[in-house]
């Protein structure tokens, strides 16, 4: 089973900022099976960024995911209220299972 | 895209619960459908998969054996059939399309989620 690991697991950041978050995978993930998820409090979980770096519909571009191998990076380049939420990465390469990180948090500063 | 969950609640350990989930804004049985679970406070844990078809299943080594999923293409529904159940399956259950026939793990809508809650 591929073990990610997200860091940090809290990061706080200013609204109009840069916010860069990381998931390492216990081994080589290909980029084609890496996926972020943004998860609001009370709301269910919504799909960002698929195959390390595609946006998602309706996914503004101030999102951006890039990596490969174990290193992946989601980039948020201009915080917004609405951004601020738990992120999870989540790999699709090895499976079953599929398997998620253990989330960041990204909370205002 | 609507994915609505139903049939969570108090279950004692041991006991049994089958969850549903009606699908509504696409072509059902062009795509696989996964349930993943969030227990209280934590992160996400994927449980189960079936292809568009129903042919194809897999689970998590956590709930295999005891859980079951299946479809009615026919009722645009999607189930989970969970057995003996452990406190540790105390979770909000999501039903979540995949993006393709087959299951890929490319989640692209999920449902508000389901509350089972296994206590004595």
């Amino acid at each position: 089973e591929i073990v990610l690991t997200q860091s940090p697991a809290t990061l706080s950041v200013s609204p109009g900022e840069r916010a860069t978050l990381s998931c390492r995978a216990s081994q080589s993930v290909s980029s084609s099976y890496l996926a972020w998820y943004q998860q609001k409090p009370g709301q269910a979980p919504r799909l960002l960024i698929y195959g390390a770096s595609t946006r998602a519909t309706g996914i503004p571009d101030r999102f951006s995911g890039s990596g490969s191998g174990t290193e992946f990076t989601l980039t948020i380049s201009s915080l917004q209220s609405e951004d601020f939420a738990v992120y999870y990465c989540q790999q699709c390469n090895s499976w079953p299972p599929y398997t998620f990180g253990q989330g960041t948090k990204l909370e205002i500063k | 895209v609507q994915l609505l969950e139903s049939g969570g609640g108090l279950v004692q350990p041991g006991g049994s619960l089958r969850l549903s989930c009606a699908a509504s804004g696409f072509t059902f049985d062009n795509f696989a459908v996964n349930w993943v679970r969030q227990a209280p406070g934590k992160g996400l844990e994927w449980v189960s998969s079936i292809s568009g078809s129903g042919g194809d299943t897999f689970y998590a080594d956590s709930v295999k054996g005891r859980f079951s999923i299946s479809r009615d293409n026919s009722k645009n529904t999607l189930y989970l059939q969970m057995n003996s159940l452990r406190a540790e399956d105390t979770a909000l259950y999501y039903c979540a399309k995949d993006s393709y026939f087959y299951s890929s793990g490319q989640l692209d809508y999920w449902g508000q989620g389901t509350l089972v809650t296994v206590s004595a």
